[in-house]
């Protein structure tokens, strides 16, 4: 298995809603990241995970929320976002810190 | 603080045409990338260079790095409609393990 799954797609939702993110990889990687991509703009690291432990946190703010529950599962739980967090998140993973990442489709999320 | 600058944004061209992209990066990196990514899609991998002098070629595409000049390439040879979208570069900064892109440039291929 060579690919970098997300769920869902597409995402909805409100400004008072919790929502999750979910991003699966089976290729063994130890390293797993999350990215927003604005519209014609290119994509920006959010966090980086290493073994399960957060290493980097690109000060973003505490209305997402990343989790590694394990080395082939990253998450990011979101709250309370803003109109201006629609974006499309991208979730990537890598053998390890600084190899090659592999991105997965992506979820659009509207915020409304 | 590493930057990343690519140009040009935006390419227009005939297919059948060459045309090289240019990446500069501001500090010294250990690797760089170059991405395609269509509208609406993820992000493809299409090469990676670790070191000086590196080239690497897919097809009508060629890459290269010159570490000195902190300057990466991508040259495109005989374009054709298919290879429409928009290319990123992308720098690994030294120890950091931060990838920055570069904006991107939206290439348009004319049939």
């Amino acid at each position: 298995d060579t690919e970098v799954t997300q769920t869902p797609k597409h995402l909805v939702m409100g400004m008072t809603n919790k929502k999750s993110l979910k991003c699966e990889q089976h290729m063994g990687h130890r390293a797993m990241y999350w990215y927003k991509q604005k519209a014609k703009k290119p994509p920006e690291l959010m966090f980086v995970y290493s073994y399960e432990k957060l290493s980097i946190n690109e000060s973003v703010p505490s209305r997402f929320s990343p989790e590694c529950p394990n080395s082939s599962l990253l998450n990011l739980h979101l709250h309370a976002l803003q109109p201006e967090d629609s974006a499309l998140y991208l979730c990537a993973s890598s053998q390890g810190l600084g190899y090659e990442q592999y991105f997965g489709p992506g979820t659009r999320l509207t915020v409304t | 603080e590493l930057k990343v600058e690519q140009n040009p944004l935006f390419l227009s061209m005939q297919e059948g045409k060459n045309y090289t992209i240019y990446c500069n990066y501001s500090t010294t990196s250990d690797r760089l990338y170059w991405y395609r990514q269509d509208p609406g899609k993820s992000l493809e991998s299409l090469f990676v260079l670790l070191s000086n002098g590196a080239v690497k070629q897919e097809g009508r595409l060629m890459a290269s790095l010159d570490t000195k000049a902190r300057l990466s390439t991508l040259h495109i040879t005989a374009a054709v409609h298919d290879l429409s979208a928009t290319y990123f570069c992308a720098v690994e900064n030294t120890g950091g393990f931060k990838t920055i892109f570069g904006a991107g440039t939206r290439l348009f291929v004319k049939a």
